[in-house]
């Protein structure tokens, strides 16, 4: 398998603009996750999908994020308006259901704000 | 709730030193607990993880792990630091459902960058 896999690695783009990231879960996997990373917070968990339900998006920070999973093998993440602190690099993880499974993470999506 | 703390942002040391990476976590139950490593401008990768079988766990690269659950901790060791090592690495926790099943759900620590010296 070639892992989750995460489009685009890098996007800039100025402040007001919609951002969509993308992301490619493993094959079989039925939890798919959306992170944060930045230097002040470190790694936050946005939200979660189950089966691709929305199970907890209680880290989602506004509405201006939402988040989708049509179906198991694609998930998006949407900002719009973007703003500058919203600059971070997004990662999108997989996991399977058992005993004590761990999460599989992508390469992730640096965004910059400008 | 579950948390997770790992001492030390930053912890430096020699080539050939032991490397000690502290974690302690806070569960009311029985945790599923990991370290994973973030090289620079990569996803994170799994180091080791313990699902209450050993508790002392092995993982990739020469690096293990011992679950103490008297002292809640799951500290990170290698015995002998390679410069390949310098990287950030973080201590998760995920808790089980009721038939000891668990979705990957993880919450992590802040962080500890290692930094290791010629």
């Amino acid at each position: 398998d070639a892992g989750v896999i995460q489009s685009p690695r890098h996007e800039v783009t100025e402040m007001g603009q919609e951002v969509t990231l993308r992301c490619k879960p493993i094959s079989g996997h039925n939890s798919l996750f959306w992170y944060r990373q930045t230097m002040m917070r470190g790694l936050e968990l946005l939200i979660y999908f189950n089966n691709n339900v929305p199970i907890d998006d209680s880290g989602m920070p506004e509405d201006r994020f939402s988040a989708k999973m049509p179906n198991a093998s694609f998930s998006t993440l949407k900002i719009q308006p973007s703003e500058p602190r919203d600059s971070a690099v997004y990662f999108c993880a997989s996991s399977s259901q058992g005993i004590g499974t761990e999460a599989f993470f992508g390469q992730g999506t640096r965004l910059t704000v400008v | 709730a579950q948390s997770v703390t790992q001492l030390g942002s930053h912890v430096s040391v020699s080539e050939g030193a032991l490397v000690l990476l502290r974690c302690n976590y806070s569960s009311s139950v029985p945790p599923y607990l990991f370290w994973y490593v973030q090289y620079p401008n990569q996803g994170l990768q799994l180091l080791l993880k313990y699902t209450s079988a050993a508790t002392l766990v092995k993982g990739i690269n020469g690096f293990e792990a011992e679950f103490k659950k008297s002292e809640t901790s799951f500290h990170l060791t290698k015995p002998s630091a390679h410069m390949s090592d310098a990287a950030e690495y973080f201590c998760a926790v995920s808790r089980a459902n009721a038939g000891g099943t668990s979705y990957g759900k993880l919450t992590f620590g802040q962080g500890t960058i290692l930094t290791v010296h010629p």
